[in-house]
């Protein structure tokens, strides 16, 4: 199936300091998904991105797709410790069936 | 009702028992998942069903057996796990099949420890 890669693996930033998380696909991706799964948590849905080209915000997080749509990048910006966690994003895989995570970027923020 | 329920919460069973992971929705979501986590890892997918019908098992061993008895309950059986399957077992919904555009509705997990 589609491998989908994402950078950073870690990420340590001071509280107010912007933070951007990267995810590219070998293949062209019919849409991504983004989640957030806090420490000790589970992954809770954020967004869904389907158009090239598509930008889409949330308060102080941007989401973005590819022309090409084969890659992705959440940023936030002005990082709270709120946002401490780790943000995968995902593809669908086996025919649209079922998602395939990248293997996540941990954000940790420091007062 | 927006949230997908599992119990247990957390489960310590030892190599040669036999357990049940619960999972329960009533978003009236079609698809569920079962995913399995390891610490520090993204959520690996295990099996799939859609319409209550098995449509993908990621080559998961025997000793994993999920069932779907209706639309809103998702079980996975356990039996003669090794050390190794320890790890976060997440139960997943999502309205419609296949390319269908939603977000996944995932459950507070079942924290699994083989002994």
């Amino acid at each position: 199936g589609q491998q989908v890669m994402q950078i950073p693996q870690y990420q340590h930033v001071q509280e107010g300091e912007d933070f951007t998380t990267y995810c590219n696909s070998s293949t062209t991706l019919s849409n991504i998904q983004w989640y957030k799964q806090r420490p000790g948590g589970h992954p809770v849905f954020l967004i869904q991105l389907v158009k090239s080209g598509e930008v889409k915000k949330q308060k102080r997080l941007t989401f973005q797709f590819g022309e090409a749509k084969k890659n992705s990048s959440l940023h936030i910006t002005a990082t709270q410790t709120t946002d401490v966690g780790t943000y995968f994003c995902a593809g669908l895989m086996n025919s649209g069936y079922a998602l395939n995570f990248g293997k996540g970027t941990s954000l940790l923020v420091t007062p | 009702d927006t949230e997908v329920t599992q119990t247990p919460k957390h489960l310590v069973m030892g190599m040669t028992n036999k357990k049940s992971l619960k999972c329960e929705q009533h978003m009236g979501h079609r698809a569920m998942y079962w995913y399995k986590q390891k610490a520090k890892k993204p959520p690996e997918l295990m099996f799939v069903y859609s319409y209550e019908k098995l449509s993908i098992n990621e080559s998961v061993p025997s000793r994993f057996s999920p069932e779907c008895p209706n639309s809103s309950l998702l079980n996975l059986h356990l039996h003669a796990l090794q050390p190794e399957d320890s790890a976060l077992y997440l139960c997943a919904s999502r309205q419609g099949r296949g390319g269908s555009n939603y977000g996944y509705t995932f459950g507070s997990g079942t924290r699994l420890t083989v002994v």
